[in-house]
């Protein structure tokens, strides 16, 4: 089975600074590693995901994330955050093989200060 | 890309009574569907796999009986919640896999519901 850990319940930022979300997982197989948002009462909308190749993946919005495979982690960075970011982010892992479920983390409130 | 739709957005009902929740995948056909519950502020916790022409499959703890799921076509899963109760309002998310698409899930935009 797999788990997820999302370190930090909430994260304050300033407008234009950069910002880094943690994850760190926990799986005995390979699995695929997925970041989505969440804006208020709606559902939620894929950032990026890692499935394989390169650690270093691209998404929308201009957020990007890096696989670590020794450290089991998959962080969330943007060099420079809007207000429009301000949102609930959410870590996800599944397995490779199956009906490969989803695996959320708690979640990570970030909040653009201006 | 494949989007998911629910309906309804929001249901306020009486307690004891049933509520159905839809669930469709508008341009795609999806074999599985996955049903989640939200409670304020907390993560997505799955209920159940939801599978076209069988049995859903439904996670440690849910209550089959109580959450009733029904995936009659390739583009259609349902969730019934019966004799709905105060701690059963909650919000209510489904996610639909695209055929041949790896991994990703696509999401629909979450019900609502609040039992009085």
């Amino acid at each position: 089975a797999q788990s997820v850990t999302q370190l930090d319940s909430q994260v304050p930022v300033f407008e234009e600074a950069p910002v880094e979300l943690r994850c760190n997982y926990s799986s005995s197989v390979s699995v695929y590693l997925f970041w989505y948002v969440q804006y208020p009462n709606q559902g939620l909308q894929l950032l990026l995901k890692y499935l394989s190749g390169s650690t270093l993946v691209k998404g929308i919005n201009g957020f990007e994330a890096e696989f670590n495979k020794s450290q089991t982690s998959f962080h969330l960075r943007k060099p420079s955050v809007h207000i429009s970011d301000t949102a609930e982010y959410f870590c996800a892992v599944s397995d490779l093989q199956g009906a490969q479920k989803l695996v959320f983390g708690q979640g990570t409130r970030l909040t653009i200060n201006p | 890309g494949a989007v998911v739709s629910q309906h309804p957005s929001w249901v306020i009902c009486k307690s004891g009574t049933s509520v159905k929740i839809e669930c469709r995948s508008l341009d795609f056909q999806a074999t599985t569907m996955f049903w989640y519950r939200q409670f304020p502020k907390q993560s997505l916790m799955l209920m159940a796999t939801s599978n076209e022409g069988s049995k859903a499959t439904y996670e440690q703890g849910v209550e089959k009986d109580k959450f009733l799921i029904n995936h009659a076509s390739l583009t259609l899963s349902t969730l019934t919640v019966t004799s709905a109760h105060p701690e059963d309002s909650s919000f209510y998310i489904c996610s639909a896999r695209e055929p041949g698409l790896v991994g990703e899930l696509f999401f629909g935009e979450g019900s609502r519901l609040t039992v009085l």
